[in-house]
C-alpha cells in the first residue's frame, strides 16, 4: 500500500494570500496524483489530476506541481470559498488518500 | 446532467449487513469502472472498492476484504456495495465515484455522489 502524507495538518492563511499544501508518497507514484477539495456536508471535488491538470471548471488560481514522491498544491490568491479540507490521492496503485490539510482563515 | 445518487445507508448493529446502491445518470455507465470511497467521522477519505466497467473484475481495500462485495447492473445503471460482518469502524459516509477516464480501475474521480451515511453501533 502506498501511504500518502500531507503537511501541514492545518494551514492558516489570510484571504488574498497564497497557500501552499504538500503531499508526500511513500514510494514513487509517477504522475498519478490528484487533489480534492471538500467542504462540510459536501462530496469531494476534484481540483487537479495528473499532478498539474486542472479538472473541468477549476479556476486558474489552483495549480499543482511535483513528481515521483513530492507534490504541491498552490492556491495563488485565496478566496473565501477556498477555505476547506484538501486531500491528495495517488492512483499509481490502488487508490489511497492523504489524511487531509485543513485550510482555515487567519 | 451527470449524476450519482447513493441510497441504502442507515443504522446497523455490529455483525450486521447493509446493501448500498448508487444510481447513475447522464453518462454511459457501462463504459466506466466505478468505485466506493468512504469518510469516517473526523477522518480522511478511504478508497473501499472498485469494479471494472463490465463487472468481471473487482478490488477491495484490505480493511474490507472478505466482508464487502461490489456489483453492478449495466442495464439499470446501478452500482451496489454489499457490506457484511459490519464493524464499528465501518461507520462512515459512503460515496460512489466515477473516474475521469473510462476503462481503468484506478484513477482520479471527477464525479461523486452526495454520499450515504452508515452507522454501525449497538
Amino acid at each position: 500500500e502506498i501511504v500518502m502524507t500531507q503537511s501541514p495538518a492545518t494551514l492558516s492563511v489570510s484571504p488574498g494570500e497564497r497557500a501552499t499544501l504538500s503531499c508526500r508518497a511513500s514510494q514513487s507514484v509517477s504522475s498519478n496524483l490528484a487533489w480534492y477539495q471538500q467542504t462540510p456536508g459536501q462530496a469531494p471535488r476534484l481540483l487537479i489530476y495528473g499532478v498539474s491538470t486542472r479538472a473541468t471548471g477549476i479556476p486558474a488560481r489552483f495549480s499543482g506541481s511535483g513528481s515521483r514522491t513530492e507534490f504541491t498544491l498552490t492556491i495563488s490568491s485565496l478566496q473565501s470559498e477556498d477555505f476547506a479540507v484538501y486531500y491528495c490521492q495517488q492512483y499509481n496503485n490502488w487508490p489511497s488518500f492523504g489524511q487531509g490539510t485543513r485550510l482555515e482563515i487567519k | 446532467e451527470v449524476q450519482l445518487v447513493e441510497s441504502g445507508g442507515g443504522l446497523v448493529q455490529p455483525g450486521g449487513s447493509l446493501r448500498l446502491s448508487c444510481a447513475a445518470s447522464g453518462f454511459t455507465f457501462s463504459n466506466y469502472a466505478m468505485s466506493w470511497v468512504r469518510r469516517a467521522p473526523g477522518k480522511g477519505l478511504e478508497w473501499v472498492s472498485a469494479i471494472s466497467a463490465g463487472g468481471a473484475g473487482s478490488q477491495f481495500a484490505d480493511s474490507v476484504q472478505g466482508r464487502f462485495t461490489i456489483s453492478r447492473d449495466n442495464s439499470k445503471n446501478t452500482l451496489d456495495l454489499q457490506m457484511n460482518s459490519l464493524r464499528v469502524e465501518d461507520t462512515a459516509v459512503y460515496y460512489c465515484a466515477r473516474p475521469v477516464v473510462t476503462a481503468t480501475l484506478s484513477y482520479a474521480f471527477d464525479i461523486w455522489g452526495q454520499g450515504t451515511m452508515v452507522t454501525v453501533s449497538s
